[in-house]
């Protein structure tokens, strides 16, 4: 298997505008995960998905923040309107099941938002 | 609230040592404890899971310990490689059939010839 998909690998926008991150997760996972990763606080989990399903949004920082998944081979992250502080690198990763919670993570998006 | 801490932030240390990086966590009803490495600029790599149940994980030259009772986990790098360099962190999962990872802020680790 590929692993973990993540593009694009890096996104340069201007404030205000809508960035969309995309995710292939491994095949046959069936959890979903998306993470942000900053210098200051570290990798935070941001909202995950089970088959397809969203289970815990907590971590979304505000409304201009969103996650889909439509199907199980692909899930989006969009950011509307974009703001400098969102600069960050998002991570995607994949886990199967309940007997086993290895979470597998992809290469990342590096997002600057000037 | 539940926390994870790492100590050290960062550690510098000649090939060929044997080091311990270290990992507490507040809350002790963990489900299970995840060690992650991450090179710079690319995406985590899983080294040992542990689960609640169990006091060590081996895997080549790391191993990985659990105490749940005094809430700490520690990383065994035997005969570091100058390969060995990167962030190292720790992770911890509460809850059964619950899925999110609490991250420590990582330990990152040189290794020079």
């Amino acid at each position: 298997d590929a692993g973990v998909i993540q593009s694009p690998r890096h996104e340069v926008t201007e404030m205000g505008q809508e960035v969309t991150l995309r995710c292939k997760p491994i095949s046959g996972h069936d959890y979903l995960f998306w993470y942000r990763q900053t210098m200051m606080r570290g990798l935070e989990l941001l909202i995950y998905f089970n088959n397809n399903v969203p289970i815990d949004d907590s971590g979304m920082p505000e409304d201009r923040f969103s996650a889909k998944m439509p199907n199980a081979s692909f899930s989006t992250l969009k950011i509307q309107p974009s703001e400098p502080r969102d600069s960050a690198v998002y991570f995607c990763a994949s886990s199967f099941g309940l007997s086993s919670y290895e979470q597998y993570f992809g290469p990342g998006t590096r997002l600057t938002v000037t | 609230k539940q926390e994870v801490t790492q100590i050290p932030a960062a550690l510098s240390v000649p090939e060929g040592e044997n080091l311990v990086l270290n990992c507490s966590f507040t809350d002790s009803a963990i489900y299970n404890l995840q060690w992650f490495r991450q090179d710079p600029g690319k995406g985590l790599t899983s080294l040992l899971l542990i689960q609640s149940s169990q006091r060590e994980q081996t895997s080549g030259r790391l191993n990985a310990s659990l105490d749940k009772s005094s809430g700490r986990s520690t990383l065994y790098i035997a005969a570091s490689q100058p390969g060995d360099s990167a962030t190292y962190l720790c992770a911890v999962r509460y809850g059964g059939g619950y899925n999110k990872l609490i991250f420590g802020a990582g330990t990152r680790l040189a290794v020079h010839p």
